[in-house]
């Protein structure tokens, strides 16, 4: 088990829902991530977040929206998705940016 | 752009046996290249993280190598076991970018 925990692991929603994935990480570090991992494609870095500072926002649609209110929580708020929107989302946490990435188990998100 | 590849997509190999995953990168100014292993449907776990200024790192059977300026790194397994079997992923951090860049990974099944 790791030190990254990821609430929903699983979560079903229409296009006109809104709903929210929450992450926390108990090491004790500065950084956090967001990715997209598609079926057959790299995973994808969303959003990053140092010392609860945005710095990272790799052209992600709107419809994805980031907080991070502290250093050990982060989330992502979802409303009116897309059917391609179907994927793993996962967390991260490091150090700071450029260590060692330790990641959550994910939530699998299924759009219908 | 950074790009990250990794051949074969997958491999199957007899329990017992050594291999070698293989992981290549266009731009050779990186930070620091980290190995993860996924299981289905889960989080990635870090295996290795080699900086730039390393050749290579080393936890129990794994030993991971890098060749910055020809823009390869490789992953040895020594004495494969079942329990071995995962999707193996590996990813870059280029200098003053500090974005994880992942190839599509390879899916590796140890046959008992």
């Amino acid at each position: 088990e790791t030190g990254v925990t990821q609430t929903p692991r699983h979560l079903v929603m229409g296009m006109t829902n809104k709903k929210s994935l929450k992450c926390e990480q108990h090491l004790g570090h500065n950084a956090m991530y967001w990715y997209k991992q598609s079926a057959k494609k790299p995973l994808e870095l969303m959003f990053v977040y140092s010392l609860e500072e945005r710095v990272e926002n790799n052209s992600v649609p709107s419809r994805f929206s980031p907080e991070c209110p502290n250093s050990s929580h982060l989330f992502l708020h979802l409303h009116t998705l897309q059917p391609e929107d179907s994927a793993l989302y996962l967390c991260a946490s490091s150090r700071t940016r450029n260590y060692e990435q330790y990641f959550g188990p994910g939530t699998r998100l299924t759009v219908t | 752009k950074q790009e990250v590849t990794q051949i074969p997509a997958a491999l199957s190999v007899p329990e017992g046996e050594n291999l070698v995953l293989n992981c290549s990168f266009t731009d050779s100014a990186i930070y620091n290249l980290q190995w993860f292993r996924q299981d289905p449907g889960k989080g990635l776990t870090s295996l290795l993280l080699i900086q730039s200024s390393q050749r290579e790192q080393t936890s129990g059977r794994l030993n991971a190598s890098l060749d910055k300026s020809s823009g390869r790194s490789t992953l040895y397994i020594a004495a494969s076991q079942p329990g071995d079997s995962a999707t193996y992923l590996c990813a870059v951090n280029k200098v003053r970018d500090e974005k994880l860049t992942f190839g599509t990974g390879t899916r590796l099944t140890i046959i008992p």
